[in-house]
């Protein structure tokens, strides 16, 4: 347990569905972080909120859309996915940006 | 922007010493070393960091030399449960939104360790 949990671990979802992804972290951090995990590649980094303020990564298209509503919790909303979008989604959190980060369990999204 | 490589594979047996080098021939001054492990299908999980010389805990150690431009992370006596993607990210003093902050987010290919019987 890193004090970083994910909901759903599993979520299975047609290209026309809409559904978020939840993160909550329970160590008083103050940064939270997205990143997406495709099979045999490197985590990218999607977005980062540091204080409840976006720091956007601007390669990140308009289907995923960031909502950070306080410090202790991070949604992905996602709507019109393509199929490779399917990957592991993992959120973060630091104390402070850029910190050593504690990683939730991540969120196997797969896009049919 | 300070940018590490590392081996892509290596393989061990069950209670050898491996030793992960890792590069980061441009590190800044402020940059600190951090080495995470992540196993399949799961979040990678802080093992060390280090800013020079040797750092030490119950995991692992970190072992910097003089010129920073390397580090190499040790793993003591491997078993099978330390198969796992190793990663090494440089970047700058926690909590400041530069440049250098922004390299302790991005993870590279990392090293894929695999330990045998």
């Amino acid at each position: 347990e890193t004090g970083v949990t994910q909901t759903p671990r599993h979520l299975v979802m047609g290209m026309t569905n809409k559904k978020s992804l939840k993160c909550e972290q329970h160590l008083g951090h103050n940064a939270m972080y997205w990143y997406k995990q495709s099979a045999k590649k490197p985590l990218e980094l999607m977005f980062v909120y540091s204080l409840e303020e976006r720091v956007e990564n601007n390669s990140v298209p308009s289907r995923f859309s960031p909502e950070c509503p306080n410090s202790s919790h991070l949604f992905l909303h996602l709507h019109t996915l393509q199929p490779e979008d399917s990957a592991l989604y993992l959120c973060a959190s630091s104390q402070g940006f850029a910190d050593t980060q504690y990683f939730g369990p991540g969120t196997r999204l797969t896009v049919l | 922007l300070a940018k590490t490589t590392q081996p892509i594979s290596m393989d061990s047996y069950e209670g050898q010493e491996v030793n992960i080098t890792c590069s980061h021939n441009n590190i800044a001054t402020n940059d600190y070393i951090t080495w995470y492990q992540q196993f399949p299908s799961q979040g990678p999980r802080f093992i060390i960091q280090g800013y020079k010389t040797k750092v030490t805990n119950e995991v692992a150690s970190l072992f910097i030399p003089a010129d920073r431009k390397s580090s190499t992370l040790s793993l003591p006596r491997v078993s099978l449960s330390d198969t796992a993607v190793y990663y090494c990210l440089v970047g700058d003093i926690p909590g400041e939104i530069l440049s250098g902050g922004y390299n302790k987010l991005i993870f590279g290919a990392g090293t894929r360790l695999a330990v045998h019987p």
